[in-house]
């Protein structure tokens, strides 16, 4: 059982814009930035969108994150056949003292 | 250009021992703070242990705690994971990560290819 929890599936066509949410609590998302991984299939995670919001060097734009109180959404616009990978949202645990993840959401690009 | 390589996994048996090693090049290693991360196949993301970038402060999941332990080698570039006890549910891919960012944004900007660890009989 994740601390963070994401939808474990979502789905959307060429072109098409979705949203991956992502839910915590005061002691985690409530008090620190998230960040959002990439994970292609066979590969290892990759930072996507650090500090809530914010995007390294070679992210594309169609990428944004947001947060508001204990929760936080990855959205994808322009959808493309190559963004279909596992999302993992995660944040620091004051509480846990820890870093935590959320279970991952599983895209598919029909 | 960041690159981390895990090396030393492979099959155990439950109760058995195993050490990764994650050779780190491309960047100041002893300025930054280091992870390891499991991933149960099909399955998420796993904190698993931390170390302070002068190896002076450790911190553990409690899934781990008494059983594994963190350590670093500045001069060498290197991070470890001593990993005792193990038992089937430790069987994971490993990944050494990178813990980047500052004014309270932090976040694992780089990850190793990962190390498969098989826990059984």
């Amino acid at each position: 059982q994740s601390v963070l929890t994401q939808p474990p599936s979502a789905s959307g066509t060429p072109g098409q814009r979705v949203t991956i949410s992502c839910s915590g609590g005061s002691s985690n998302i409530g008090g620190n930035t998230v960040n959002w991984y990439q994970q292609l299939p066979g590969a290892a995670p990759k930072l996507l969108i650090y500090n809530n919001n914010q995007r390294p060097s070679g992210v594309p734009d169609r990428f944004s994150g947001s947060k508001s109180g204990t929760s936080a959404s990855l959205a994808i616009s322009g959808l493309q056949s190559e963004d279909e990978a596992d999302y993992h949202c995660a944040t620091w645990d004051d509480s846990l003292n820890a870093w935590v993840f959320g279970g991952g959401t599983k895209l598919t690009v029909l | 250009e960041v690159e981390l390589v895990e090396s030393g996994g492979g099959l155990v048996q439950p109760g058995g021992s195993l050490r990764l090693s994650c050779a780190a090049s491309g960047f100041t290693f002893s300025r930054f703070w280091m992870n390891w991360v499991r991933q149960t196949p099909g399955k998420g993301l796993v904190w698993v242990a931390r170390i302070h970038s002068d190896g002076s402060t450790t911190s553990y999941a409690d899934a781990v705690k008494g059983r594994f332990s963190i350590s670093r080698d500045n001069a060498e570039d290197t991070l470890a994971l001593q990993m005792n006890r193990l038992r089937a549910d430790d069987t994971a891919v490993y990944y050494c990560a990178r813990e980047g960012g500052g004014y309270g944004a932090y976040y694992f900007d780089s990850w190793g290819q990962g190390a498969l660890v098989t826990v059984s009989s």
